[in-house]
């Protein structure tokens, strides 16, 4: 099983739609959470972080579920200038406190 | 502020030749990374710099890849000899400490024919 899975899409969606992404991790000893986006051809940025407590930054929610081990992105009101990779990554805190990165979920918002 | 800055951006070898990448960070970053990222996947982590020290480079091919930190500052990855499947982006990442913030440069694109 693959320490971080993402489902590739890509999703297609009319602008103005929510969309939602999940994001399943395989060690129970994770502590930390990120989305990170990826435009074509770019280097990966920083969405957010995911908190336990979930968290909102405008049109993007983040949501952490410890149990059932998996973290979620809700996109509202889709804009064009969503289209993108987005890839979840979580910190294994071993003693190197490694990133590890998912495959990344591709979206494509038309107009 | 400056970024992350990497080069060479683009570099076509043939199979067993060499090649070298060079970054140098965000200033005063303490942790550096270099990742692997092969097109349709996302980044794998090759190797982590703490300082001028190794953390953890366990997914390094290290009968071919190499990479050091040698003032805490600058790194530099090489592969020697390259192989077709090491075709890929090779991204560098810093960040203030190993639970901080990634911040990539735009990486080097390696073509290996």
């Amino acid at each position: 099983r693959k320490e971080v899975e993402q489902d590739p899409g890509p999703f297609n969606v009319p602008e103005g739609a929510t969309v939602a992404f999940n994001c399943t991790y395989s060690n129970s000893a994770s502590q930390s959470f990120f989305w990170y986006r990826q435009d074509c051809r770019k280097e990966p940025k920083l969405l957010m972080s995911v908190y336990s407590s979930g968290n909102e930054d405008g049109r993007f929610t983040a949501q952490l579920n410890r149990a059932s081990q998996y973290i979620s992105l809700l996109i509202r009101d889709s804009k064009l200038s969503d289209s993108a990779t987005y890839l979840c990554v979580v910190n294994k805190e071993d003693s190197s406190y490694k990133l590890i990165f998912g495959s990344g979920t591709r979206l494509l918002v038309r107009p | 502020e400056a970024g992350v800055a990497q080069s060479p951006r683009y570099k076509i070898i043939e199979k067993r030749q060499s090649v070298a990448f060079w970054c140098n960070p965000i200033s005063g970053h303490a942790t550096l990374y270099w990742y692997q990222q092969i097109l349709g996947q996302g980044p794998k982590l090759l190797i982590q710099f703490q300082n001028n020290g190794v953390v953890d480079d366990s997914q390094l091919p290290k009968d071919r890849f190499s990479a050091e930190r040698l003032k805490g500052v600058d790194s530099t990855l090489k592969i020697q000899p390259a192989k077709l499947e090491d075709s890929a982006v090779y991204l560098c990442a810093s960040s203030l400490d190993p639970t901080g913030e990634l911040f990539f440069g735009e990486g080097s694109r390696l073509t290996v024919l």
